[in-house]
Order: C-alpha cells, then structure tokens, then sequence
C-alpha cells in the first residue's frame, strides 16, 4: 500500500545552521508529494509540493526534489531561522483516482537563537 | 484570506456523552476532511466528504460519524465518546479535482475525553 516514512524528531539546530529532514516514500503510480508545516497552534499549511518525477518545490528558502530512483523527497534549508520551529509532515497523493492523501508521521524542529 | 474554522479550540467531555465538532469553510471547496493527529502517528483520515450529503470512510471511522448537510459545513460526531478518542482533530478542506490540490486546514480541536 501507500505509505510515507520520515525521520524520527526532534531535530535541534542552532540558528543559521543547515537543514535537512529526510522522507521517503512508497506508492502505486506516480504520486505527487507535498511537504506541510504546522507551526505552535495552529493547523496544517503547505510548504511546498512536486508533482512528477525531478520536479523541484520550494518556498521560504525550504527545498525538495522529487526523487523517483530512490523514492524520496527529503527537504533542505541552506539557513534556518527560530522561527522555523514547527512539525514538518511529507505527504503523498497517489495516483489512484480519489482524495485521500497520506500523512507521514511529522519531524519537529526546535531552532535555537 | 481563505479559512477554516473549528467550533472549539479545547473540548473536555465525559466518557459515553454525545460530541460533536463542526468545521467551517469559506472557499466553496467541494471536498472536507477529518483527520486525528497522535504523537508518533501523524495525520489519520477518519472521514471525508466530496460533496453535501457524501461521504466515505477513511482510515479509521469506528467510533465516529459525520454530516454534511450544506457545501460549507462538516461535522464529525462521536456518538459515545471513550477515552481511547483524546486526540487532537483536524479539519481540511480542498477544491474539486483531488490531485495536486493542497488541503487547507483548520487550527485543530484538542478533545479531553475523561
């Protein structure tokens, strides 16, 4: 079945260090994959998405590529910032007609100043 | 500013009572959804809406329900809550077409059942 794996937080960096929070995926297909942030209080909102194979999102400084050889859709940040600390989820829609999209389990970040 | 709109932001409730927890959109998006979110377990689908007076069941409906009588409100209902249902609920919305459409979501409701 559909299913998304990503690394197991929290993740602690220090402000302007590198980022980066693996994800991996397995699907049926060719699905699109997204990456959401919830930030302290409040809901899910996307951060970036790819909807086919190379494709590259980013947004805020935040980047994935949609990699099909190795099934992953890690994200980057070159510099983060305090107030990128949040819960980070990858997500995949596959490609089998419906609405469902499929959570992984979140990574949360804690940057320090 | 698109938005969707949770009735509660914390609920506590006894064990057996009748909760419900209504969800608002203002997008005219024709797809809703109920998630549960656990630590260590993501985002569940409980149910989903494509359409007024649809819905399917996703990943995890035992122990809930849901109506949809107009476009813009979604409402999930514990018909007898237990304490295995403390969780914290969320509610999205996106537009027709399924893929490549972001799910927009509400803030949550954070549900004590004691």
């Amino acid at each position: 079945g559909n299913s998304v794996t990503q690394m197991e937080g929290p993740v602690t960096l220090s402000e302007e260090a590198f980022l980066t929070i693996n994800c991996t995926y397995t699907a049926t297909g060719y699905p699109s994959l997204f990456w959401y942030v919830q930030y302290p209080g409040e809901g899910l909102q996307l951060l970036l998405k790819a909807t086919k194979a190379d494709d590259k999102g980013s947004n805020k400084g935040f980047e994935a590529t949609y990699r099909k050889e190795t099934t992953s859709f890690h994200l980057e940040k070159g510099s983060v910032q305090v107030s990128d600390s949040a819960v980070y989820f990858c997500a995949l829609e596959a490609d089998t007609g419906g609405f469902k999209t499929i959570f992984g389990a979140g990574t949360r970040l804690f940057v320090k100043a | 500013d698109v938005k969707v709109t949770q009735s509660s932001r914390y609920l506590v409730k006894r064990t057996g009572e009748k909760v419900f927890l209504e969800c608002v959109q203002d997008m005219d998006h024709e797809n809703m959804f109920w998630y549960r979110q656990d630590p260590g377990l993501g985002l569940r689908l409980i149910y989903f809406s494509y359409d007024v007076k649809m819905k399917e069941k996703g990943d995890i409906p035992e122990g809930y329900s849901v109506s949809r009588e107009k476009k813009e409100r979604f409402s999930l209902i514990l018909e007898s809550a237990s304490t295995n249902q403390t969780s914290m609920y969320l509610c999205a919305s996106s537009p027709r077409g399924g893929r490549f459409y972001e799910q927009y979501f509400g803030p949550g409701t954070r549900l004590t059942v004691t």
